[in-house]
This record gives structure tokens, C-alpha cells and sequence, in this order.
């Protein structure tokens, strides 16, 4: 089965400009997750979906980050303005009901300079 | 919140030698996740343990998970050069899986 697709796999800003960021979670999966790593760190929960409503984005700095799972498959994280300390891997997962495995994409890797 | 600690947070080990790294959680846990990470990949899950004390195998991997539920330990018996990469523990508390930071495993032939 496909696994989770994520995109761009890498990208490079300027701070203070803005990135976008889409998913597309294993198919029948209700469950999605952004989380944050950071190089040498584990990964942190920045916002979990349940088909379109959020479970959790206690830990989404809502100031810059949005995120939407529009129809409860696809998801966008977006960053606006972007800091130096956002410069991270974003890694989106999906799973069955909350709790089960956690299949992670390939992560999208930004810099900002 | 609930803490996810993790130690040590690197190990370097000879081809053969054991390796164990150690999960502790601040709260008593639903159950508890280990994931691989490869260097420049992403986190694949390995298990998962759910009851008190429970204990599981994989081949050279031997899971635990702590009789209150608050800890957990994965040990890899000798060790090989492909067990090389960062070993994630994540425990979940109500509803949010909280990863700890990790232990980096490098092994030398």
C-alpha cells in the first residue's frame, strides 16, 4: 500500500517569508499528525487531526503555523512568518484510531536563513 | 505535561556488544511505542506494548514496558552494523503520543 506522501521534500526560505507544506496520509487513515524535529531532538507534536477536527494543537505556535485538513484527507502546515528557529524537519504521520501505529512520510526538511 | 525522558542520549558500541537504552515517562502511560530512526530517514515504527510488564521479542531486540506503566526499555543483544540510528521511545497518555528525545546507537565493526 502507498505509504504517506509528503511535499516539498526540501526548502530553503528567507525568514520572514512564508512555506506551505502538503500531506496525503495512507488511504483510510483518519488520523493525521504534524510534528516538528528538530535535528539531534525527538519529534513534537505540532497538531493531530481526527478526519477534520483537531484532537490536539496544544503545542502549535499559532501565531506563524496554521494547518487544515480540508475534507478530512489532505492536509496543509503553512508558516508565515517564518523564524530561524523553525529550520526543522516537519514530518507528517497518519494511523487508525488514535494510538495505533504511527506511519511517518519522508518528512519535509526546511531551512530558513 | 506528560515527559518523555530517554537515556543515555548516545551510545557508541563494538559490533557484538550489547546495547540497552531506557524509557521514563511522568505519567503513567496507555501504552508505550519504540521507533528506528536511520540517519536522514524517518521514524519506523518497531512495537508496541500495552500491558503492565509486559515483555516482547524481536529477534535481537527485547522489549519491556515497566509494571506501573511509566517505563520501558528496549535491549539489543549483539549488536550489528545495521542496528545503527537514533532508537525513539513514545508513550501515550490520554490521547497525545509524547516521543522522547531519543538514543543515537553507532556501532563499529
Amino acid at each position: 500500500e502507498a505509504g504517506v506522501a509528503q511535499s516539498p521534500r526540501y526548502k530553503i526560505i528567507e525568514k520572514r517569508q512564508s512555506v506551505a507544506f502538503w500531506c496525503n496520509p495512507i488511504s483510510g487513515h483518519a488520523t493525521l499528525y504534524w510534528y516538528q524535529q528538530i535535528l539531534g531532538q525527538g519529534p513534537k507534536l505540532l497538531i493531530q487531526f481526527q478526519n477534520n477536527g483537531v484532537v490536539d494543537d496544544s503545542q502549535l505556535p499559532k501565531d506563524r503555523f496554521s494547518a487544515e485538513r480540508l475534507k478530512g484527507v489532505d492536509s496543509t502546515l503553512k508558516i508565515q512568518p517564518a523564524k530561524l528557529e523553525d529550520s526543522a524537519v516537519y514530518l507528517c504521520a497518519s494511523s487508525l484510531p488514535s494510538g495505533n501505529t504511527i506511519y511517518f512520510g519522508e518528512g519535509s526538511w526546511l531551512t530558513v536563513v | 505535561g506528560q515527559q518523555v525522558m530517554q537515556i543515555p542520549q548516545y551510545q557508541h558500541v563494538q559490533e557484538g556488544e550489547d546495547f540497552t537504552t531506557y524509557c521514563n515517562s511522568s505519567t503513567t502511560l496507555s501504552n508505550i511505542q519504540w521507533y528506528k530512526q536511520r540517519p536522514g530517514g524517518h521514524p519506523v515504527f518497531l512495537i508496541q506494548l500495552v500491558k503492565s510488564g509486559e515483555v516482547k521479542k524481536q529477534k535481537r531486540l527485547t522489549f519491556q514496558f515497566g509494571e506501573a506503566k511509566k517505563n520501558s526499555s528496549l535491549h539489543i543483544t549483539a549488536t550489528q552494523t545495521t542496528d545503527v540510528g537514533t532508537y525513539f521511545c513514545a508513550g501515550l497518555g490520554y490521547s497525545t503520543l509524547t516521543f522522547g528525545k531519543g538514543t543515537m546507537l553507532l556501532v563499529s565493526p
